[in-house]
């Protein structure tokens, strides 16, 4: 069985905050995949990251930042110097082998809400 | 590439009626998902294809569910009869791999009154 867990409590920042945003997955398998997904207010699912479980490389894109660390199964998320167009709803997600193909499961996802 | 397309966007429709949604994923894209969004729930993967063959329909809730993908640029979920229950966002995602980062849709936010 897989999960991944995010907290569920809506968190707001006021903008130019730096916000992590929390995952901790559980798998049996030894490879595995790990993905962010953003979704803002109007409703479609942003890709973000993926990151495979042989790469523990903490990654930086822009004002992104995601700390991977399988010692703690973690894959957290860091906003820096948030803004108003980051207010959405983020999911982690872990990909796992099962019966052959993989399967993503979702966490359940954490809202964000950034204010001016 | 004009990406994943879905449509409708929004389908309001009485309990007992069929409704079908509809998908077009990017082209190249060996893989394609359905899955359903509720506040409840989050994001459930419904069905899978590879290939344009079924390959994971566990998610599927009730035989009121089907899904096919006839070719490799279109797939429909059909929901036959419809309930209240079944209001949710059904998103479709393609993918060139199987692990994912999938390309989603816009979603089609149904609505069985």
């Amino acid at each position: 069985a897989q999960k991944v867990t995010q907290a569920q409590t809506e968190i707001s920042v006021v903008e130019k905050e730096d916000v992590t945003l929390d995952c901790v997955y559980e798998t049996r398998d030894t490879t595995y995949y790990l993905f962010w997904y953003k979704q803002p207010p109007s409703g479609e699912l942003v890709f973000l990251i993926r990151r495979n479980s042989f790469d523990e490389q903490n990654e930086i894109s822009g004002r992104y930042s995601w700390n991977f660390q399988k010692s703690t199964s973690s894959f957290n998320f860091t906003i820096t110097a948030s803004q108003v167009v980051d207010s959405a709803v983020y999911f982690c997600a872990l990909s796992e082998h099962s019966g052959g193909y993989q399967k993503v499961t979702f966490g359940i996802g954490r809202k964000l809400q950034v204010i001016p | 590439d004009a990406g994943v397309i879905q449509s409708p966007r929004h389908e309001v429709t009485e309990m007992g009626q069929e409704v079908t949604l509809r998908c077009k994923p990017i082209s190249g894209h060996d893989y394609l998902f359905w899955y359903r969004q509720t506040m409840m729930r989050g994001l459930e993967l419904l069905i899978y294809f590879n290939n344009n063959v079924p390959i994971d329909d566990s998610g599927m809730p009730e035989d009121r569910f089907s899904a096919k993908m006839p070719n490799a640029s279109f797939s429909t979920l059909k929901i036959q009869p419809s309930e209240p229950r079944d209001s949710a966002v059904y998103f479709c995602a393609s993918s060139a791999r199987q692990a994912g980062g999938y390309t989603f849709g816009s979603g089609t936010r149904l609505t069985v009154v």
